[in-house]
């Protein structure tokens, strides 16, 4: 089946730094969703992006499914942007995620 | 707009008890249904799946079952539970656009 690889597994920055955490995915997929889990363990939905680039606030995200990677970027973090960010693939039918193993962020004030 | 709800939100119980962990969404029909566990803080894994009332698709052998009662309505049970049963468990609906959206979650310890 298909395997999603996320890196780096773990990023600490400073408040107000840049961060670009990638997802690797090893067959084509339909679909692509990018998750931040917070520190309750909620699943909060960022990017429903199977192709393209798009943009909320400090954050953005561009797929290239030819390529299969998908990018997350983070600008001028702030501390509550700590906890596991998670890129997850819909692989065959009925939508099937494939989550990979997550990037911990902390950022630091 | 749709809300999904769990319960219980955390649960201690015994090696050998049974299990039912409870999911239900709003405001949308015919939904896709997932239960998935997370252990450890990372990885999510695809337990079950239900496309309709009735309709199971199990994902990995295990000591857990899935049931749908009704449209809305997602069901996990064990009836013996094991120690590595205990992680967090998360509900999840999809329609049409295939976007998933998950529940908050149930912390299940064995002890």
């Amino acid at each position: 089946g298909i395997q999603v690889e996320q890196s780096p597994p773990d990023l600490i920055l400073q408040e107000g730094a840049n961060s670009t955490l990638r997802c690797n995915f090893s067959d084509s997929v339909n679909n692509l969703q990018w998750f931040h889990q917070n520190p309750w363990g909620q699943l909060i939905n960022l990017f429903y992006i199977p192709s393209g680039t798009k943009q909320n606030g400090r954050l953005s995200a561009t797929t290239v499914a030819t390529e299969r990677y998908s990018l997350l970027y983070i600008s001028s973090s702030q501390t509550t942007d700590s906890g596991v960010y998670f890129c997850a693939a819909f692989s065959g039918g009925y939508n099937k995620l494939i989550f990979g193993a997550g990037t911990r962020l902390a950022v630091h004030p | 707009s749709q809300t999904i709800h769990q319960w219980p939100a955390t649960l201690v119980q015994p090696v050998g008890s049974p299990l039912s962990l409870e999911c239900t969404v709003e405001g949308t029909s015919n939904p896709n249904l997932y239960w998935y566990r997370q252990a450890a803080g990372r990885g999510l894994q695809l337990l079950f799946y239900s496309v309709g009332i009735g309709q199971i698709s199990s994902e990995v052998p295990q000591n857990l079952s899935a049931s749908r009662p009704q449209d809305r309505q997602f069901i996990l049970s064990s009836k013996k539970l094991l120690l590595s049963d205990s992680g967090f468990y998360l509900c999840a609906w999809s329609g049409p656009a295939y976007e998933q959206y998950f529940g908050p979650g149930t912390r299940l310890t064995v002890t």
